[in-house]
């Protein structure tokens, strides 16, 4: 079936440095991926989309690279803060979900900010 | 302020007595789902509603029910509730075209 996956269940990083959180997604055909960030006792939040017409697509502090020739996607976060520390979610649209959009999500890498 | 309110945030409870998680938004979305969130297995779509009076199956239903009566509102109802059940439950909303999905604080519920 679909799935999304992310590489590494946890990634420990200094408080300043950069961090990159990946993803890898078995659907070649979708078209529309998001990352959400889970802190502690709340609920996802969006981060930000890329379409699979972009390669890359930056917000504030994060940029989303989008490799669709190995089907992967990374979430850099410039230097990483100690509110950065959360669980990472990338999640993708199944091509052909029309207007339902159904999201199928990975599970997650937990982000710890070292001070 | 935009949010969608989900309660109770916390429920323990026992088999078979029934319960209903409430969800509301007041973003005028026409979409609206439901999840669960499980340890080594991500967040699954349990039911999702496109708009008023239009509900579907989502991943994993069984032992679930939901309606859409009014558009702000989607409740999850556990009609006999089972340990395995067991989980961190989430709405969310979105406009029907896509989009952001706006999630809910999340409800914890235990079944002994």
């Amino acid at each position: 079936g679909e799935s999304v996956g992310l590489h590494l269940p946890t990634l420990s990083v200094q408080e300043g440095d950069n961090s990159i959180i990946n993803c890898a997604y078995s659907n070649s055909a979708s078209d529309y991926f998001i990352w959400y960030k889970q802190e502690s006792g709340k609920g996802p939040q969006f981060i930000i989309d890329i379409r699979s017409n972009m390669d890359k697509r930056q917000g504030q502090r994060v940029t989303v690279l989008l490799n669709k020739t190995v089907k992967h996607l990374s979430l850099q976060i410039a230097a990483t803060q100690p509110g950065d520390s959360a669980v990472y979610f990338c999640a993708e649209i199944l091509p052909g979900s029309g207007n339902t959009g159904k999201l199928i999500f990975g599970q997650g890498t937990t982000l710890q900010v070292k001070p | 302020e935009a949010q969608v309110t989900q309660n109770p945030r916390y429920l323990i409870t026992v088999t078979g007595k029934k319960l209903t998680v409430t969800c509301s938004q007041n973003m005028n979305h026409e979409y609206m789902s439901w999840y669960r969130q499980d340890p080594g297995l991500g967040l699954r779509q349990i039911y999702y509603s496109m708009n008023v009076e239009v509900t579907d199956k989502g991943d994993v239903p069984e032992g679930y029910k939901v309606s859409r009566k009014e558009k702000r509102n989607f409740p999850l109802i556990l009609e006999s509730p089972s340990p395995n059940q067991t989980s961190l439950y989430f709405c969310a909303s979105r406009k029907q075209g896509g989009g952001e999905l706006f999630f809910g604080e999340g409800s914890r519920l235990t079944v002994l």
